[in-house]
């Protein structure tokens, strides 16, 4: 079984500050996603990361995924209330092959859930 | 048309009942899923369709039954559940079962087993 472990697991901050989300395993991923979610909706995803060493910006928010494919961040700049939410990461495991196309499974870590008060 | 539909957006069934959770897309993706997620969990793979046949089963009990009637429809049908199985209950869907499959997941449908 492939493992993501996501931390810190709770983060409560000031609006205004930084803040840095980590998302690591022992295994290699195809890929890697980040998703947001908000209490009583489905995750909504932020972004896929692919080749290793990779940076991806979303306005406040920098996505990396490491050299070796096994671990990621999530960096938010001044961060507002309105990024509050429980941050998932998910790593994509290839499982093999069905009718000649390669195929994947979506592991989630274990989620970060961020405050941020005005 | 971007959105992965589920109905209902609540529902509360006894342990006797028998329901059924939708799910709809029509993003023309082709593979589906179903994910079960406790408060302050991450998602859990429940059930994978790919090009409407059942790909992947994560050891669900049988009291869930999934269904695949065409490319765009996903149903999960409810009988004899327990209080346990209460949670918040994700159907998904992406272009392919793709070793970078991205997931594009519905509002949910929140179940109360009373």
């Amino acid at each position: 079984t492939q493992l993501l472990e996501q931390s810190p697991q709770f983060l409560s901050i000031q609006e205004g500050e930084n803040l840095t989300v980590y998302c690591n395993s022992s295994s290699v991923f195809s890929s890697l996603q980040w998703y947001r979610q908000e209490p009583g909706e489905g995750p909504v995803l932020l972004v896929t990361v692919v080749t290793g060493g990779e940076v991806k910006k979303l306005k406040r928010l920098t996505f990396q995924f490491g050299d070796a494919r096994k671990d990621s961040s999530l960096h938010i700049t001044a961060a507002q209330p309105g990024d509050t939410g429980l941050y998932l990461c998910a790593g994509v495991t290839s499982m093999g092959n069905a009718g000649g196309t390669s195929y994947g499974k979506l592991t989630f870590g274990q989620g970060t859930i961020l405050t941020v008060h005005p | 048309d971007t959105e992965v539909t589920q109905t209902p957006k609540h529902l509360v069934m006894g342990m006797t009942n028998k329901k059924s959770l939708k799910c709809e897309q029509h993003m023309g993706h082709r593979a589906m899923y179903w994910y079960k997620q406790k408060a302050k969990k991450p998602p859990e793979l429940m059930f994978v369709y790919s090009y409407e046949k059942l790909s992947i089963n994560e050891s669900v009990p049988s009291r869930f039954s999934p269904e695949c009637p065409n490319s765009s429809l996903l149903n999960l049908h409810l009988h004899a559940l327990q209080p346990e199985d209460s949670a918040l209950y994700l159907c998904a869907s992406s272009r392919r079962l793709s070793s970078n499959t991205e997931a594009f997941f519905g509002q949910g449908t929140r179940l109360t087993v009373v």
